[in-house]
């Protein structure tokens, strides 16, 4: 039963173009994180709340947003990508140190 | 600052083989845990191994087993008799714990690449 569900697992985009990624999630987890994996790199966090406190990290650039309107979603907003916004985007949840990821969503920006 | 590091970029071994991914980590923190996490193909992250910095016990799961050692900050990992379906990026990540251990960001280190040929 998958626990941590992305959709969609595959999305084009035009150059920018708006793109929404979602996260939901059934462990009822206070955390949540977005990280950004681009090819034969390892994954890397862009932000994560904790309950409905937002955490950006100092790199992650302007263009991208989140929101998590409860405890079970999570939503990844691109709001203009660019050719080199293409890569896999992985949702995790957290609690008590125990870190579960979704399947994540191929974004390709063409 | 922390930092883990997997040394080999890219394994190829013959099925039934042993292979032993390498992870070194940094840290400061006296608190951490680390972590091994399974990427196949299809991309999604399979939780393998979690280990706090207190419990330094090997532990053994079927085919798969991991030494951690302080001394050396070294935590790898073996697969015993490998297997085609073996064949995935394994990803070392060190956590620092924060607020009942659920905000600690994660850091990974780049993936080993291991191809296990029949």
């Amino acid at each position: 039963d998958a626990m941590v569900i992305q959709n969609p697992r595959y999305q084009v985009t035009q150059f920018g173009k708006p793109v929404t990624l979602s996260c939901s999630q059934t462990l009822n987890h206070n955390v949540m994180y977005w990280y950004q994996q681009k090819s034969s790199q390892a994954p890397k966090l862009l932000f994560h709340y904790y309950d409905k406190d937002f955490n950006n990290e100092a790199d992650t650039p302007d263009n991208f947003q989140s929101r998590r309107p409860n405890t079970s979603f999570c939503f990844l907003d691109i709001r203009s990508p660019g050719l080199g916004d293409t890569a896999m985007y992985l949702c995790a949840t957290s609690r008590a140190g125990e870190r579960f990821f979704g399947q994540g969503t191929r974004l390709t920006v063409v | 600052a922390q930092k883990v590091t997997q040394a080999q970029t890219e394994i190829s071994v013959v099925e039934k083989e042993d292979v032993t991914l390498d992870c070194v980590y940094e840290t400061r923190d006296t608190t951490y845990y680390l972590f091994w996490y399974k990427q196949p193909p299809s991309g999604e992250l399979v939780f393998l191994i979690r280990r706090n910095s207190f419990d330094e016990q090997n532990e053994i799961s079927g085919r798969y087993s991991w030494n951690f050692q302080k001394s050396t900050s070294s935590f790898n990992f073996t697969i015993t008799a490998s297997q085609v379906v073996d064949s995935a990026v394994y990803f070392c990540a060190l956590s620092d714990e924060d607020y009942g251990g659920s905000q600690g960001n994660l850091i990974f280190g780049k993936g080993t690449k291991l191809s296990v040929k029949p």
